[in-house]
């Protein structure tokens, strides 16, 4: 099984608003990632979790919180974002971070689109 | 840095033909290539990999070849269907940080 699983599938909220988003996987992985992915464009690195620690944060503006609350579980917190937040938000996930032979999974992502 | 060129699209082709996207990249050691593909509406799903040179990845009919010497990873089918019809994207992997670096990406319709 190499599914991760993402919710909500789509997402609209007003820029005062507070959400999350989530994502599962059970495969053991310890590495899980963030990814923004614009139309027409290549996905983004945002964040990496590695053990449930943060390990990388690609300069991410502040209004974008994400948390590891266990090795299966990764959630990004939104508060205050602007209309060009919107975006399709992808979460992976891998064995470990690093190394030459690490597959990452995706999940579907959450549409999100900011009023 | 690392990186990734991957040809731009769109790409048209009829069912039934020969595709082929062209994908080289610089990176310093010895990284991960892969192969995604996203499909409209939807996350990426890994289509294929290889890990060293002259590793041959493949799978639902597409092939690609890590050649060191070209520094490439052409994607290859020999006969496309309708259901093809998606976004292709390169990507390099490996690195000390864990992150995928990705090609533009290419899009491919196929019409019947």
């Amino acid at each position: 099984d190499t599914e991760v699983t993402q919710t909500p599938k789509h997402l609209v909220m007003g820029m005062t608003n507070k959400k999350s988003l989530k994502c599962e996987q059970h495969m053991g992985h310890r590495a899980m990632y963030w990814y923004k992915q614009k139309a027409k464009k290549p996905p983004e690195l945002m964040f990496v979790y590695s053990y449930e620690k943060l390990s990388i944060n690609e300069s991410v503006p502040s209004r974008f919180s994400p948390e590891c609350p266990n090795s299966s579980l990764l959630n990004l917190h939104l508060h205050a974002l602007q209309p060009e937040d919107s975006a399709l938000y992808l979460c992976a996930s891998s064995p470990m971070v690093g190394g030459s032979t690490d597959t990452q999974y995706f999940g579907p992502g959450t549409r999100l689109t900011v009023l | 840095g690392d990186s990734v060129t991957q040809m731009e699209g769109p790409v048209t082709l009829s069912e039934e033909a020969f595709l082929t996207i062209n994908c080289t990249y610089t990176a310093t050691g010895y990284p991960s290539l892969f192969w995604y593909v996203q499909y409209p509406g939807e996350g990426l799903q890994l289509l294929l990999k290889a890990t060293k040179a002259d590793d041959k990845g493949s799978n639902k009919g597409f092939e690609a070849t890590y050649r060191k010497e070209t520094t490439s990873f052409h994607l290859e089918k020999g006969s496309v269907q309708v259901s093809d019809s998606a976004v292709y994207f390169c990507a390099l992997g490996g690195g000390s940080q864990g992150n995928l670096i990705f090609g533009k990406g290419t899009k491919l319709s196929v019409k019947p």
